[in-house]
């Protein structure tokens, strides 16, 4: 099956660094989401994005299906951006699918 | 616009019990999407549910079990439990399979 994968794993930064996340994936997908999970477990949106380019705020994704690859750009990074980024892909190979990256783990400190 | 609701936040549940958690969609999306995430891991999906009929599953056993209702709301059933059934469960809906999820915010199960 599909494998979706996120680097690097662990990210510690301090306030103010920037940064780029990454979620490869084996297969050809219908649609690509990223998503921010907070300390409460809360799962937010913040992309959704099969391809092209987004931005809002400080955060920016790139998706090159092609390429079999997305990008998330945090930039100015604040301690509430702490958390685990997660992106996930729909996968219309057989029966349709929702496939969760690994994750990344994002500490920012003061 | 009122987002997904999911309820109980938490539960305490021994081994062997059953339980039902139950998700109410955003207004307009039919596909309602149910994961498991247990500590400190990733989420695996669980269960898919479009216009009132289950559309996939992923790999777990049959005591894991759910339906949606005709105002597009659903339940996950999970039988017979075990310890290692103490997770976070997340409900996503969506307008259809293409468009972005959106999720609650979980109900806790820990099983004693």
């Amino acid at each position: 099956g599909i494998q979706v994968e996120q680097s690097p794993p662990d990210l510690i930064l301090q306030e103010g660094a920037n940064s780029t996340l990454r979620c490869n994936f084996s297969d050809s997908v219908n649609n690509l989401q990223w998503f921010h999970q907070n300390p409460w477990g809360q799962l937010i949106n913040l992309f959704y994005i099969p391809s092209g380019t987004k931005q809002n705020g400080r955060l920016s994704a790139t998706t090159v299906a092609t390429e079999r690859y997305s990008l998330l750009y945090i930039s100015s990074s604040q301690t509430t951006d702490s958390g685990v980024y997660f992106c996930a892909v729909g996968v219309p190979s057989g029966t349709y699918k929702y496939i969760f990256g690994t994750g990344t783990r994002l500490k920012v400190l003061a | 616009e009122a987002g997904v609701t999911q309820s109980p936040t938490h539960l305490i549940k021994t081994r062997g019990q059953q339980v039902t958690l139950r998700c109410s969609p955003i207004s307009g999306h039919t596909s309602v999407y149910w994961y498991q995430q247990a500590l400190g891991l990733g989420l695996q999906f669980l269960l898919w549910y479009d216009e009132g009929e289950e559309r996939n599953r992923g790999n777990f056993p049959p005591r894991f079990s759910g339906r949606q209702f005709p105002n597009y709301s659903s339940e996950l059933n999970v039988n017979a439990l075990e310890l290692e059934d103490s997770a976070l469960y997340l409900c996503a809906s969506s307008r259809n399979r293409d468009q972005p999820q959106h999720f609650g915010d979980g109900t806790r199960l820990s099983i004693l």
